[in-house]
């Protein structure tokens, strides 16, 4: 059963335009929120996380909104350049575990 | 370099080899993570370390795997009778007491012919 899944397997955005990526979990309990990227041969590098007590957070470039009702988790990345072309995860934890749950990954490729 | 560092990098075996692989993490960070991926996914979590105590193990992790972190510091993975289904990228990441965001290691990318 997918805890945590990413619709989207792959988006195109136009530089300097907005990225935004998307991630729905099933269990209410989960209480911290993150997004990872990956670039190929690296290990995922932390981005931006979020508590289930905010609804956004932002840092820079990236701002990530929490939609509790809906469990629904968003990145916006506004202006998008193409250093940001990578795989990005969302991961969940939480829920009485010492679990991280990761979604299946979103690739972005910024287009120059 | 102070990051997670993992070791061998890749890693290619016959089938029922036993390999073993090693995550040392950063230093002041008590917390530490193994985790699987492969293609087209996203990291699957194998068992967690506060210390040297293993306080998780997921259900996926078969009778075939164990890890240790015998002094709290370094940690290894071992894979006994390995099975081409084992072929996967084998993730490392350390947190710090009191935070939630993961520092992931480059990974091992184990092949088994």
């Amino acid at each position: 059963d997918q805890q945590v899944k990413q619709n989207s397997p792959s988006l195109s955005v136009q530089e300097g335009r907005i990225s935004i990526l998307n991630c729905d979990y099933t269990n209410s309990m989960f209480d911290y929120f993150l997004w990872y990227k990956k670039y190929p041969a690296e290990g995922p590098t932390f981005l931006i996380s979020i508590s289930s007590i905010k609804d956004k957070n932002e840092d820079g470039r990236f701002t990530v909104f929490l939609n509790k009702s809906a469990k629904h988790l968003s990145l916006h990345i506004v202006p998008s350049q193409p250093g940001d072309s990578a795989v990005y995860f969302c991961a969940v934890f939480g829920a009485g575990t010492y679990k991280y749950i990761f979604g299946t990954g979103t690739r972005l490729k910024v287009l120059a | 370099d102070t990051g997670v560092s993992q070791n061998p990098r890749h890693k290619i075996t016959k089938r029922g080899q036993n390999v073993t692989f090693r995550c040392d993490p950063i230093s002041e960070h008590n917390r530490l993570y193994w985790y699987r991926q492969t293609l087209g996914q996203g990291p699957e979590f194998l068992t967690y370390f506060q210390n040297e105590a293993q306080l998780e193990k997921s259900r996926l992790l078969s009778d075939r795997f164990s890890a240790e972190r015998p002094k709290g510091s370094f940690s290894t993975l071992e894979i006994q009778r390995t099975e081409q289904g084992d072929s996967a990228m084998y993730l490392c990441a350390s947190i710090q007491g009191g935070f939630n965001e993961q520092f992931f290691g480059p990974g091992t990318r184990l092949t088994v012919l």
